[in-house]
């Protein structure tokens, strides 16, 4: 089984809908999670990080289900410019040099 | 705003021919890392350091090497390359205090 597994998708998505994905991990103890945006051919940009409690960002919102190992991203009122590769990134506890291991991603395809 | 550049966008190259690979951060971060990026594969670390002259060997570390001799800059070497080395590879700095990874353009290599 992989550290961290995304659904690669993709999520075919019609603009102003809601979508939500998950990212499970494996590892019980890890502490720290991540979403990361990657746009085609280039680098991956922080989306934002996932705290216990969950978090918003405007229109997007995170989860954490410890229970059930696995955070969750969810994007409303979906904009074309949303269209992108999310990665989910997961620091396993004591990771040294604050390592991460990320998610394949998941492709959302945004159309009008 | 953290900066991180390499000093190609696109490179090609011979097989069995030595290839440097250079990543250079402006933020004093502690912690550098390098990845490949292949479809279907996502992500994988090959190397990572935590400090000047220090490196760790992250999943993927056979075919090459790196160096650390200054805290801003981390190079990635493939002492021989080959045509399975063929990828896109990303560059990342985070500091101990943050988790959060900052990445690079990327290098898209090829090896004929």
């Amino acid at each position: 089984r992989k550290e961290v597994e995304q659904d690669p998708g993709p999520f075919n998505v019609p603009e102003g809908a809601t979508v939500a994905f998950n990212c499970t991990y494996s590892n019980s103890a890890s502490q720290s999670f991540f979403w990361y945006r990657q746009d085609c051919r280039k680098e991956p940009k922080l989306l934002m990080s996932v705290y216990s409690s969950g978090n918003e960002d405007g229109r997007f919102t995170a989860q954490l289900n410890r229970a059930s190992q696995y955070i969750s991203l969810l994007i409303r009122d979906s904009k074309l410019s949303d269209s992108a590769t999310y990665l989910c990134a997961v620091n396993p506890l004591g990771a040294a040099g604050n390592k991460l291991t990320f998610g394949g991603g998941t492709r959302v395809l945004v159309k009008p | 705003d953290v900066k991180v550049t390499q000093s190609s966008r696109y490179l090609v190259k011979r097989t069995g021919e030595k290839v440097f690979l250079e990543c250079v951060q402006d933020m004093d971060h502690e912690n550098m890392f390098w990845y490949r990026q292949d479809p279907g594969l996502g992500l994988r670390l090959i190397y990572f350091s935590y400090d000047v002259k220090m490196k760790e060997k992250g999943d993927i570390p056979e075919g090459y090497s790196v160096s650390r001799e200054k805290k801003e800059r981390f190079s990635l070497i493939l002492e021989s390359a080959s045509t399975n080395q063929t990828s896109m590879y990303l560059c990342a700095s985070s500091s101990p205090a943050r988790e959060t990874q900052y990445f690079g353009p990327g290098t898209r290599l090829l090896v004929l």
